[in-house]
């Protein structure tokens, strides 16, 4: 199985500052997709970005973007302006092209946001 | 928006009894659907895949004969925990995959079973 790994189990940052969550994937595929989900303490998964791996240009939805490095097999989530409503889990989350929309996601990051 | 639902979203049951889980896609049709376990703090993990009309496939070191899942139709799958033991407590979380163009997978809210 593929392998994600988020080696920052924790992360704080200030409101309205800028933080960048790292994550590292492991596959040999060479189209997969990979996405960045938020889990509040509601505990329901939130879709925050996606990105193809056939596509160079990183995805943005408005204050999160993403840093897409292919060839280092890293994918990190940038989240600008920070809210109170960011802090959350995040996970991150590899889907292969040829493992059935399987999805296999990583330990994940708590992220505190500080007033 | 796809909206994937899961009944019940609690459940306490005692040791050794059955306790079945719905998710329901609402407004799609899935015809696979995913069963994941959440431990405390800890990640989502793959316990199936669930295909309608056709036998789950299940992760390895996940029993089939515990967690017996049935996709009978296009927006319904169950996860039946059968003869439940503490250790089984935990929140399940399903997901449907919404094909086609958009080719997504939805989350459910997540089901929290508490085994006494």
């Amino acid at each position: 199985a593929q392998t994600v790994t988020q080696s920052q189990p924790e992360m704080s940052v200030q409101e309205a500052e800028t933080v960048t969550l790292s994550c590292t994937y492991d596959t040999s595929e060479s189209d997969y997709y990979l996405f960045w989900y938020k889990q509040p303490p509601s505990r329901q998964m939130i879709l925050v970005i996606r990105q193809e791996a056939y596509k160079q240009q990183n995805a943005t939805e408005n204050r999160f973007s993403v840093n897409f490095q292919k060839a280092a097999k890293s994918f990190s989530l940038k989240i600008s302006d920070s809210q109170l409503g960011d802090a959350a889990m995040y996970f991150c989350a590899y889907e292969g092209s040829n493992t059935g929309n399987q999805f296999y996601f990583g330990t994940g990051t708590s992220l505190t946001v500080i007033p | 928006g796809a909206v994937v639902s899961q009944h019940p979203s609690r459940v306490i049951c005692k040791s050794g009894t059955s306790v079945k889980i719905e998710c329901r896609s609402l407004d799609f049709q899935a015809t696979t659907m995913f069963w994941y376990r959440q431990f405390p703090k800890q990640s989502l993990m793959l316990m199936a895949t669930s295909n309608e009309g056709s036998k789950a496939t299940y992760e390895q070191g996940v029993e089939k004969d515990k967690f017996l899942i049935n996709h009978a139709s296009l927006t319904l799958s169950t996860l039946t925990v059968t003869s439940a033991h503490p250790e089984d407590s935990s929140f399940y979380i399903c997901s449907a995959l919404k094909g086609g163009v958009e080719n997504e997978q939805y989350f459910g809210p997540g089901t929290r079973l508490t085994v006494t």
